[in-house]
């Protein structure tokens, strides 16, 4: 297994540009969500997704779109690029959370993003 | 809202020492609690997963203790080892069989001196 995979790794994008940042699973887990990393923040929630076609608000949802068609991608979108949405972006995937004992979640490589 | 908290923040020790590393939150209506090591540039891999149920769960050198009703977390690692440098992350979830997230503490970054 690939396990949870993200392109791209690295993302220059001018202010207002919008961009897609793609997540991608092969292990069949149902859940899946979006973090985004900042120094001194920690690991903060995005958006999150329990299955295709259910998605639903993390901690920091404004200025990010998701949508999950299927269950192996959940893509984040960056509608209006600004500088504060320079991070580091992961992905995560996990079974769903009443398989007890099989809640450990899979983190992707992440990427980074900067807004100028 | 959930809090979760780490300390210390920085941590250096020599090679083959013992360490404990300490996690609290706020919230003890937990679901479960899982440390993650995450190496620079790279993303997070799951260390110990402990249900709320549990007291404890071991991996190798690796040993994770929940004390749900104070709030709080060890990892404790045995006989340290250069390759075990990283920043190691608390995460809790609150969710009872939900499924909106974790919350995670900012890390403690561990050196281990050759």
């Amino acid at each position: 297994n690939a396990g949870v995979t993200q392109t791209p790794k690295f993302q220059v994008l001018k202010t207002g540009q919008s961009m897609t940042l793609q997540c991608a699973q092969d292990m069949n887990h149902e859940y899946m969500s979006w973090y985004r990393q900042d120094p001194g923040m920690g690991l903060r929630l995005i958006h999150y997704s329990v299955g295709a076609g259910i998605t639903d608000q993390g901690e920091v949802p404004n200025g990010y779109n998701v949508s999950r068609s299927t269950t192996e991608d959940f893509p984040l979108r960056l509608l209006s690029a600004a500088p504060s949405q320079t991070s580091v972006y992961f992905c995560a995937s996990s079974y769903a959370w009443r398989l007890a004992g099989q809640e450990t979640q899979y983190f992707g490589p992440g990427t980074r993003l900067l807004v100028l | 809202k959930q809090e979760v908290t780490q300390i210390p923040a920085a941590l250096s020790v020599p090679e083959g020492e013992n360490l404990v590393l300490n996690c609290s939150f706020t919230d003890s209506a937990i679901y479960n609690l899982q440390w993650f090591r995450q190496d620079p540039g790279k993303g997070l891999t799951s260390l110990l997963l402990i249900q709320s149920s549990q007291r404890e769960q071991t991996s190798g050198r690796l040993n994770a203790s929940l004390d749900k009703s104070s709030g709080r977390s060890t990892l404790y690692i045995a006989a340290s080892q250069p390759g075990d440098s990283a920043t190691y992350l608390c995460a809790v979830s609150t969710s009872g069989g939900g499924a909106d997230g974790l919350t995670f503490g900012k890390g403690t970054h561990l050196i281990i001196q050759p």
